[in-house]
């Protein structure tokens, strides 16, 4: 079983949509927790760190459930430009970063 | 500023040829980290490295070898490349004062294997 893992989707979605991503993660001693975008072909960009108090950037929402162990990606108002695919990571004290499989997000007009 | 560079961008191998991937990175970081990434399969990591001098396992490090000689270069080896070695492979790096940082990735490298 993988460590950090997804839905990998796809999702499809029309533009204005509100979409949730979840990722669970198994080693209770993650520490800390990531969203990255991967657009097709190229390398995975930082989109949010995700905080215990939950966070927020523009149309995005980031939440952590450690109880559940697991993190979530809301994004609202989805826009065609949204279309890729979203990795969740996962870092913990011996400095590894464990990536999940992703989840691939369309959205159509 | 070029930030983390991979070389090459492409290779393709014979079964049983060896070859050296090289990532290096102009950000003074402290990690680094190989991965590769198949279809359906996410980013799997190879092996990764908190410091000069040290390395470590990953999820995936059968079959490859790596070293990390200078603080700005980590490179990861084959030493028999394997059909199953067919994948892009990305290379990426963090800050280290804590685990709370932002990685970096290189740009890929293609590599098959016939």
């Amino acid at each position: 079983r993988k460590e950090v893992e997804q839905d990998p989707g796809p999702f499809n979605v029309p533009e204005g949509a509100t979409v949730a991503f979840n990722c669970t993660y198994s080693n209770s001693a993650s520490q800390s927790f990531f969203w990255y975008r991967q657009d097709c072909r190229k390398e995975p960009k930082l989109l949010m760190s995700v905080y215990s108090s939950g966070n927020e950037d523009g149309r995005f929402t980031a939440q952590l459930n450690r109880a559940s162990q697991y993190i979530s990606l809301l994004i609202r108002d989805s826009k065609l430009s949204d279309s890729a695919t979203y990795l969740c990571a996962v870092s913990h004290n011996t400095d590894k970063l464990i990536f999940g499989t992703g989840t691939r997000l369309q959205v159509f007009p | 500023n070029a930030g983390v560079t991979q070389t090459p961008k492409f290779r393709v191998l014979k079964t049983g040829q060896s070859m050296t991937l090289l990532c290096a990175q102009d950000m003074n970081h402290e990690y680094m980290y190989w991965y590769r990434q198949d279809p359906g399969m996410g980013l799997r990591l190879i092996h990764y490295s908190v410091g000069e001098g040290t390395t470590a396992k990953g999820e995936v490090p059968d079959g490859y070898n790596v070293s990390r000689l200078k603080k700005q270069n980590f490179l990861l080896g084959l030493e028999s490349a394997a059909p199953s070695q067919t994948s892009v492979y990305f290379c990426a790096s963090r800050q280290g004062s804590n685990t709370n940082t932002e990685a970096f990735f290189g740009q890929g490298t293609r590599l098959t294997v016939v």
